[in-house]
């Protein structure tokens, strides 16, 4: 079945740039998703990537798809201490009713 | 911007009792909705599609019959906790599809503590 994997954990200091990264199985994806998930909050749609892009930039976020290695890239430029939350990849599965995956999800701590 | 909401936002109940979570899509159409669990610290696993109408798909694994799924209206759908236990003290989110693009917008989530 399909599977995303994401790393636990990164910590970055306010300022520099957060790189999260995602890998998934399912090659046929049709659209792959970058959310963030605050304490105690639901899901914010963070951006999203239509499987025939490389690349996507929308203000501090950039996505990055390579879909040879069937990998996904979020880098959050000048990272703030309001983007400490969880973030979480997803992608359309191949079931036909566009079911989400989501990955494992990343915790970003940033460091004042 | 589309708009899903959840009610409540927070629930105690006591263990044997039943529990009704709604998701309602608030200016859009809905014929799919999709409801998910999430424990502490973990992802959201899918625990069934919802279907306006008809009934609903679990995944493998989810009891049908504990987490029991109405979608009586486009834009309405419920996830009852029947006979709630300690274990099914978790984060439950739903989403929505939009009928007319396809795309899907996540409600806030409602905890549910079962004493």
């Amino acid at each position: 079945g399909e599977d995303v994997e994401q790393s636990l954990f990164l910590s970055v200091r306010e300022g520099d740039s957060s790189v999260i990264n995602c890998t998934y199985t399912d090659s046929s994806s049709t659209y792959l998703y970058w959310y963030k998930q605050e304490p105690g909050a639901g899901l914010q749609l963070l951006t999203y990537i239509f499987s025939n892009m490389d690349m996507k930039q929308d203000q501090r976020l950039t996505v990055l798809l390579n879909k040879k290695d069937k990998h996904l890239s979020l880098r959050i430029a000048d990272t703030q201490t309001g983007d400490s939350a969880i973030y979480f990849c997803a992608e359309t599965g191949t079931s036909g009713t566009y079911k989400y995956i989501f990955g494992t999800g990343t915790r970003l701590k940033v460091l004042a | 911007g589309a708009v899903v909401s959840q009610h409540p936002s927070r629930v105690i109940c006591k263990s044997g009792t039943s529990v009704k979570i709604e998701c309602r899509s608030l200016d859009f159409q809905a014929t799919t909705m999709f409801w998910y669990r999430q424990f502490p610290k973990q992802s959201l696993m899918l625990m069934a599609t919802s279907n306006e109408g008809s009934k609903a798909t679990y995944e493998q694994g989810v009891e049908k019959d504990k987490f029991l799924i109405n979608h009586a209206s486009l834009t309405l759908s419920t996830l009852t906790v029947t006979s709630a236990h300690p274990e099914d003290s978790s984060f439950y989110i739903c989403s929505a599809r939009r009928d007319t693009t396809y795309e899907q917008y996540f409600g806030p989530g409602t905890r549910l503590t079962v004493t």
